[in-house]
């Protein structure tokens, strides 16, 4: 089974628009964490938001905010007020057990969402 | 900027051949991860090192190795490459702590892109 899923491969979306991207995610630690991150064309990951499972409260950072259902095991991105300078890959992951795991920075990916942001 | 700096950025190599690709971490990160990434997917998990040991692996076969030397520089060695080796080969570095409450400290660098023809 995928650990991360994003259903949607490409959005399209008016600029100063919100837009959310889907990310489901399935794991069966107690300890985790849920990361977007966004792919310019330059092909470096830019780190934008987290979300850590004990985390009551929604991630925010910005025009970016994290909505955190862990009970559907759901960790949606929410832009607000897209900008043109938006328009990227952007990737789910999850990092398990880093609790746990002395060192342990390893990240599952989910497949992307391309986001354009239309003038 | 994250302060990760890999090379080369492009490089075209033939099936069979060896590749090694190389990274360069800030200063004090003692964890470097390295990912492939293929046209349209995202970045699956090659292996990580920690204080110049291997200490995490993905499904990768053995002709993928790793070193990380105590200068926070590493390397990705790909033998007998294959067609399908062509991809973005990102290279992440971190404090590595297991209480690293700050996640926002996996820095990627700008990837490698490898074709293999």
């Amino acid at each position: 089974a995928q650990k991360i899923t994003q259903t949607q491969p490409g959005m399209f979306v008016q600029e100063k628009e919100a837009v959310t991207l889907d990310c489901t995610y399935d794991t069966s630690d107690q300890s985790y964490g849920l990361f977007w991150y966004k792919q310019p064309s330059s092909g470096e990951m830019i780190f934008l938001i987290y979300q850590g499972s004990y985390d009551e409260q929604n991630a925010t950072e910005g025009r970016y905010s994290l909505n955190f259902q862990k009970a559907r095991k759901s960790a949606n991105l929410v832009i607000s007020a897209s900008q043109l300078g938006d328009s990227a890959m952007y990737f789910c992951a999850m990092r398990e057990g880093f609790l746990a795991n002395f060192g342990n920075e390893k990240l599952t990916f989910g497949t992307g969402t391309r986001l354009t942001i239309i003038p | 900027e994250t302060g990760v700096t890999q090379s080369p950025t492009h490089l075209i190599k033939t099936r069979g051949q060896q590749v090694t690709l190389r990274c360069s971490s800030q200063s004090g990160h003692n964890t470097v991860s390295w990912y492939q990434q293929a046209l349209g997917q995202g970045p699956q998990f090659i292996f990580q090192y920690y204080r110049e040991e291997e200490n995490g692996r993905g499904n990768f076969p053995p002709r993928f190795s790793g070193l990380q030397f105590p200068n926070y520089s590493s390397e990705l060695n790909v033998n007998a490459l294959e067609l399908d080796d062509s991809a973005l080969y990102l290279c992440a570095s971190s404090l590595g702590t297991s209480l690293n409450l700050d996640p926002g400290e996996l820095f990627f660098g700008e990837g490698s892109r490898l074709t293999v023809l």
